[in-house]
């Protein structure tokens, strides 16, 4: 059974501070997805990381891809309320039918402060 | 283009009742696959479906099922409802063999509650 460890679970920090969400696993991945969902709403894809030690950056927000592919992190520079939600980091399975299964990991919940 | 949408929003039902969950996924996209997400807990892989098949299932008992239709919407059905089966129902659908990697779509979720 793959399983994601993401931590912390809970962050409540001031707007302009800066933020890491990791997201651990002993399995290996073929690629690492990680989604925002709001209140009332499914999850929407932020980026997809393929390759071991791949880093992708979307504004604020820096992902990386551990070397091994078991493990990532989210980063996000000088936090806004808008980046209030829920954060989720999903492992895609190496072949067959496991790509179309993800496992998501339990979820980071974030509030910013103005 | 519309999203994927899923129907109802909300349903409350009581313990060994059955439910029907609806899916239109995204057009064009012949892979749908549901999720379950508790309250303060990640989404969990129910079943995948791709040309009418379940393709691919978690760790569910059979009494949660499913139909994909020749125009890729989906239903999931759950049998004998718990307590523990409230949750957000999650459809999301993609493009391509299930196979590929290409990006899932989410629709909004089915809110249920057993009482």
């Amino acid at each position: 059974t793959q399983l994601l460890e993401q931590s912390p679970q809970f962050l409540s920090i001031q707007e302009g501070e800066n933020l890491t969400v990791y997201c651990n696993s002993s399995s290996v991945f073929s690629s690492l997805q990680w989604y925002r969902q709001e209140p009332g709403e499914g999850p929407v894809l932020l980026v997809t990381v393929v390759t071991g030690g791949e880093v992708k950056k979307l504004k604020r927000l820096t992902f990386q891809f551990g070397d091994a592919r078991k493990d990532s992190s989210l980063h996000i520079t000088a936090a806004q309320p808008g980046d209030t939600g829920l954060y989720l980091c999903a492992g895609a399975g190496a072949g067959g039918t496991s790509y179309g299964k993800l496992t998501f990991g339990q979820g980071t919940i974030l509030t910013v402060h103005p | 283009e519309t999203g994927v949408t899923q129907s109802p929003t909300h349903l409350i039902k009581t313990r060994g009742q059955q439910v029907t969950l609806r899916c239109s996924s995204q057009s064009g996209h012949n892979t749908v696959s549901w999720y379950q997400q508790a309250l303060g807990q990640g989404p969990q892989f129910i079943f995948q479906y791709y040309r009418e098949e379940e393709n691919g299932r978690g760790n569910f008992p059979p009494r949660f099922s499913g139909l994909q239709f020749p125009n890729y919407s989906s239903e999931l059905n759950v049998n004998a409802l718990e307590l523990d089966d409230s949750a957000l129902y999650l459809c999301a659908s993609r493009l391509g063999q299930p196979t590929n990697t290409g990006e899932l779509f989410f629709g909004e979720g089915s809110r249920l509650t057993v009482l």
